[in-house]
């Protein structure tokens, strides 16, 4: 059974700070997916990553993946107030039928002023 | 805007009721999934449609749930004599074949009382 995992689970940071958001999976991976959501609201697709080594960047957040150590980040650069959410990574497990995703348990950000 | 609508949004039913919830997929896209979320966790797959073909359904959460795509456009998601576990938000999302993104509406919330 793929198992996704990602930490920390909460995270409170201070505007302007930096961190990375770690999402470890069990198995190999066609794909890796990074959403956000807001509370009461759905999911917003920030990244979709294809293959060992890929990184892609949209402002303030950046993600990568590597394939051989089954683990991705998404890393926040000089936190703003805008960026509370909360974030999953998810995983689209290699050679099943397609985009049957796998969600971590999500990180709640929030970033204070 | 053409994103994945879906209604109700709010749904409270009393036990025992029966409840269908439509999903309408950005208009090119061939694939549909369902999800559900409960409070606090990620996403979980339910089920897919490509086109009007139901290709996985073996994670449907139990007897009681069943999902329909008859002209390979909207789709419903039934769920009969509901339970209080029923609670939660599901979750409708759509891509095109080989596209990479995956697309959620905004879900609707079930409240079984």
């Amino acid at each position: 059974e793929l198992k996704v995992e990602q930490n920390p689970l909460f995270l409170s940071m201070q505007e302007g700070k930096n961190y990375t958001i770690y999402c470890n999976y069990s198995t190999t991976s066609d794909r890796l997916y990074w959403y956000r959501q807001d509370p009461g609201k759905s999911l917003e697709s920030l990244f979709v990553l294809l293959s060992n080594g890929a990184v892609k960047q949209e402002g303030r957040l950046m993600a990568s993946l590597d394939t051989k150590a089954r683990l991705s980040t998404l890393h926040i650069t000089a936190a703003v107030h805008d960026l509370s959410a909360t974030y999953f990574c998810a995983v689209d497990p290699e050679g099943g039928s397609a985009r049957q995703l796998t969600f971590g348990s999500g990180t709640q950000l929030t970033v204070l002023p | 805007d053409t994103g994945v609508s879906q209604d109700p949004r709010h749904k409270i039913t009393k036990r025992g009721q029966n409840v269908t919830f439509r999903c309408d997929p950005i208009s090119e896209h061939n694939r549909l999934y369902w999800y559900r979320q409960t409070l606090g966790q990620g996403p979980e797959f339910l089920t897919y449609f490509q086109n009007e073909a139901q290709l996985e359904k073996s994670r449907l959460l139990s007897d009681r749930f069943s999902a329909e795509r008859p002209k390979g456009s909207f789709s419903t998601l039934e769920i009969q004599r509901t339970e209080q576990g029923d609670s939660a938000m599901y979750l409708c999302a759509s891509s095109s074949h080989g596209g990479n993104t995956i697309y959620f509406g905004e879900g609707s919330w079930l409240t079984v009382v």
